[in-house]
């Protein structure tokens, strides 16, 4: 079935930097946005970054953006998340999301999502 | 940014009664030109990630049960499950998708009463 599956977390100090990746499969990969969503121990969710079907647009959310890049690569049907300049507060399972629309940007639910990798930034 | 407001913030029905969540944005997600409302709910069971519910404010994805139903327009929307079963127990979050940022109610507990 569809799937998207996310790589990277780990515990990190504050002010460092960590890449995750996510691998999606079972799907027209190069047909959809891709979403990465976080979710705090306990709390809500928050919407990290989208990249459009194509990866030519690039959108962010307030609290991450300017220490966040969101890619991918089409050919291997990957998603990365780089991240730098860590801080505790961005401790949080980090969900890898399919987009819902075909040949969308940021205009999209959220529909196949992976299991998280989880993001410890800690002294 | 569009802040969504979900409420109650838990709630717990019978087996088979009516669960009733509503979830109320600061403005407006409705877009006129496509005459629909950017509104997706998802349900989030312990240990889980989210699933995808109901897109443009009522629509039901495949498979989802149709116990569940989606209503409302513009700024005030709701969730109903009609016979609420033991494995509909979660967390249940509205979400718009009309603007960046992407922006999530704070969430529903759903419980047995």
């Amino acid at each position: 079935q569809v799937q998207v599956v996310e790589s990277g977390g780990g515990v990190v100090q504050p002010g460092k930097s960590l890449r995750l990746s996510c691998a999606a499969s079972r799907f027209t990969f190069n047909n959809y946005a891709m979403h990465w969503v976080r979710q705090a121990p306990g709390r809500g969710l928050e919407w990290v970054a989208s990249i459009s079907y194509d990866g030519s647009e690039t959108f962010y959310g307030d609290t991450v953006k300017g220490r966040v890049t969101i890619s991918r690569d089409n050919s291997k049907n990957t998603v990365l998340l780089q991240m730098t300049g860590l801080r505790v507060e961005d401790t949080a399972v980090f969900f890898c999301v399919k987009g819902f629309f075909e040949h969308s940007s940021s205009i999209d639910a959220f529909h196949i999502w992976g299991q998280g990798t989880k993001v410890i930034v800690s002294s | 940014d569009t802040v969504m407001t979900q409420s109650p913030d838990s709630l717990a029905v019978s087996l088979g009664e009516r669960a009733t969540i509503n979830c109320k944005s600061s403005q407006s997600v409705f877009y006129s030109s496509r005459n629909k409302n950017y509104l997706a709910w998802y349900q989030q069971k312990p240990g889980q990630p989210p699933k995808l519910l109901i897109y443009w404010a009522s629509t039901r994805e495949s498979g989802v049960p149709d116990r569940f139903s989606g209503s409302g327009s513009g700024t005030d929307f709701t969730l109903t499950i009609s016979s609420l079963q033991a494995e509909d127990v979660g967390l249940y979050f509205c979400q718009q998708y009309l603007t960046t940022p992407l922006t999530f109610g704070g969430g529903t507990q759903v419980e047995i009463k």
